[in-house]
């Protein structure tokens, strides 16, 4: 089963706006992951959150964590055409003894139009 | 610097065919190495991973089977691939460890038909 989920499936804004996704887990983590998917390409790492964080900046993007709702959300500012991709948050592995799984949710298709 | 090599990018193959897909990572040492498929417009399905050598852990049961026969080579396999099998495969590497971002491939498209 996805250990994360993804809402809304679909997103659409003008260029200017901002983007928000928001990811779902169901067991403890120790981080999560954002990752960007360009059509029909490999995924990018975006950024990473420890559960110890609540909230995160890097550029245009900033990441919130809310482990007691177990709960993530993606915020992308100013956003542009470019930024048109689907996005994955990713939980799982890391902690000590690696288990070495990741799993990934189901993903944001974001359409930004200029 | 570490890459990944995913190939072939595209292939199409016959039901029943054999499927044999590798992946290589350069430039680090012991790395997890996954497999994924992603079915048109869905999030990704964890196949396969290994920690180490000849380890492998099976996520989904199915027609597939991945092989580790060397520390950067992640080898996805089906004897006799079916209809279902077609997707998009994606391989990836991570280092071992507290958090680490993982890298991917450019992903081969597999049509079986």
């Amino acid at each position: 089963s996805q250990q994360g989920e993804e809402d809304p499936q679909a997103l659409s804004i003008q260029e200017g706006e901002n983007a928000t996704m928001n990811c779902s887990y169901k067991t403890s983590i120790n981080n999560l992951q954002w990752y960007r998917q360009n059509s029909g390409r490999g995924l990018v790492h975006l950024i990473l959150i420890r559960s110890n964080e609540r909230e995160k900046h890097s550029g245009r993007l900033r990441v919130t964590l809310d482990t007691s709702k177990k709960s993530s959300s993606l915020l992308i500012t100013a956003s542009r055409a470019a930024d048109t991709a689907s996005y994955f948050c990713a939980t799982g592995g890391g902690f000590a003894g690696n288990t070495g799984k990741l799993i990934f949710g189901q993903g944001t298709t974001l359409q930004v139009k200029p | 610097s570490q890459t990944i090599h995913q190939w072939p990018a595209t292939l199409v193959q016959p039901v029943g065919s054999p499927l044999s897909l590798e992946c290589t990572v350069e430039g680090t040492s012991n790395p997890n190495l996954y497999w994924y498929r992603q079915a048109a417009g869905r999030g990704l399905q964890l196949l396969f991973y290994s920690v180490g050598i000849g380890q492998i852990s099976s996520e989904v049961p199915q027609n597939l089977s991945a092989s580790r026969p060397q520390d950067r080579q992640f080898i996805l396999s089906s004897k006799k691939l079916l209809l279902s099998d077609s997707g998009f495969y994606l391989c990836a590497w991570r280092v071992t460890g507290r958090g680490a971002e993982a890298f991917f491939g450019q992903g081969t498209r597999l049509t079986v038909v």
